[in-house]
Formats: structure tokens, C-alpha cells, sequence
């Protein structure tokens, strides 16, 4: 069973320039996140979604970041213009359905490194 | 706000020298406690779910053990194999389904 996949995997832009990450998660998941590391600091959340819908974009950091989830497949997060701090790993992870117990075990892809010069 | 601290940042270990890593958290009403593996280049790996004081869960060299305000990793006759980050995460219940992440603890293992 393939695992989540993430493209690209290093890419490096001018300031105010675009990119587009895409990741695809594991057939049958539902649940989609993202998450970003930046120098030095732990991995946070982005946001969240279930299939198709948005569940939680409170760790986007502002309206340059814009992801996407058409069909409930694969993801999109573009961020438009990219600044300096934008620097860092940006991290897809997917889990199948939400249950009270949730179990926890989120499965990530190896992440997408974005260098902003 | 959910907080996760880990300590220490980073733990040399000779090859069959057990230790323990910290994990302590903050969280209102906590959810589950999670426990991943990263390597060097990839994404994290999962390891354990706890969900309760007094819990432990086991995956050979590993044990992962929780109270009220703490969770250990304690890995037992390491392996360089063992070397890698190792990440404390919780989830709350006020929070959605977000994950909150420690900075983790760099493990090396030297033969």
C-alpha cells in the first residue's frame, strides 16, 4: 500500500514568487492535515480536513497560505507571495475516520522543504 | 493553550545504556498522548498512543508510560538503530483534532 506522497520535495523561490505543494494521501483516508516545521521549532498544525471540507484552518498563518482539497483526494497548498519566514518543511499527514478513541497515529509524508531566498 | 515541552533536546547513549526521554504537557482535557519516531529527511513515525494516567504501551526496546502531567520514553538497551528524533504530541478536547508537537528529543546510539 503506497504511503502519503508529497511533491516536490525540496523547492527554492525568490520572495514573492509562488508555490504550489501537493500532497496524496493513503487511498481511503478521509482526514487530511498539514503541518510545517520551521528552523529550529516543532512541527505545527495548519489545518485539517475531512474529505473535501475544511474542519479546522486555525494554524494558517495568514492569507498568503491557501490549500485546497478537490474531490476529497489529493491536496494543494499554495502560498502567494512567498515571504522569508515562510522558510521551512511543510508536512502532509492523513488518518482514516475519526472515532471517540481516537487512535492518534497520524501517517506522514517525508515532507516538502521550501528555502524562500 | 496546549503546550508540550520535551527534555532533554539531545541524549548520547552508548550502545546498551538505557534512559528515559521527557515528555510534560499542558492540555484542557486530554484526548490521547502520542509518541513518534523521525529520521533524518523523513516524515514522523508513529510509535504509541496513551490516552490515561497509569497507562503503557511496549514495542521492543520502547515503553512509553503516562501520568497526570508527564509521559516517559524509556528505551532500554538501545541499538544505534534507536537513533533518531523522537517527538511527544498531544490532543485535546477543546481543539478539534489537532496535533501539538514537542520540539523532541535528538537520540544518538553510538556502537
Amino acid at each position: 500500500e503506497a504511503g502519503v506522497t508529497q511533491f516536490p520535495s525540496h523547492s527554492v523561490i525568490e520572495k514573492g514568487q509562488t508555490v504550489t505543494l501537493r500532497c496524496d494521501p493513503i487511498s481511503g483516508h478521509d482526514n487530511l492535515y498539514w503541518y510545517r516545521r520551521v528552523m529550529g521549532k516543532e512541527i505545527k498544525f495548519l489545518l485539517h480536513f475531512v474529505k473535501e471540507s475544511k474542519q479546522d484552518e486555525s494554524g494558517m498563518p495568514n492569507n498568503r497560505f491557501l490549500a485546497e482539497r478537490t474531490g476529497g483526494t489529493y491536496s494543494t497548498l499554495k502560498v502567494q507571495p512567498a515571504e522569508l519566514e515562510d522558510s521551512g518543511v511543510y508536512f502532509c499527514a492523513s488518518s482514516q475516520d475519526m472515532s471517540y478513541r481516537n487512535t492518534g497515529e497520524l501517517f506522514f509524508g517525508e515532507g516538502s522543504r521550501l528555502t524562500v531566498l | 493553550e496546549d503546550q508540550v515541552t520535551q527534555s532533554p533536546e539531545a541524549l548520547r547513549l552508548q550502545e546498551g545504556e538505557s534512559s528515559s526521554l521527557n515528555c510534560s504537557y499542558t492540555v484542557s482535557g486530554l484526548r490521547g498522548l502520542f509518541w513518534y519516531r523521525q529520521d533524518p529527511g523523513k516524515g514522523p513515525e508513529f510509535l504509541f498512543t496513551l490516552y490515561s494516567a497509569g497507562e503503557e504501551k511496549e514495542k521492543e526496546r520502547l515503553k512509553a508510560t503516562l501520568t497526570k502531567k508527564e509521559s516517559f520514553l524509556h528505551i532500554t538497551a538501545p541499538k544505534p538503530e534507536d537513533s533518531a528524533t523522537y517527538l511527544c504530541a498531544v490532543q485535546g478536547d477543546t481543539g478539534g483534532f489537532k496535533t501539538i508537537f514537542g520540539a523532541g528529543t535528538r537520540l544518538f546510539v553510538k556502537a
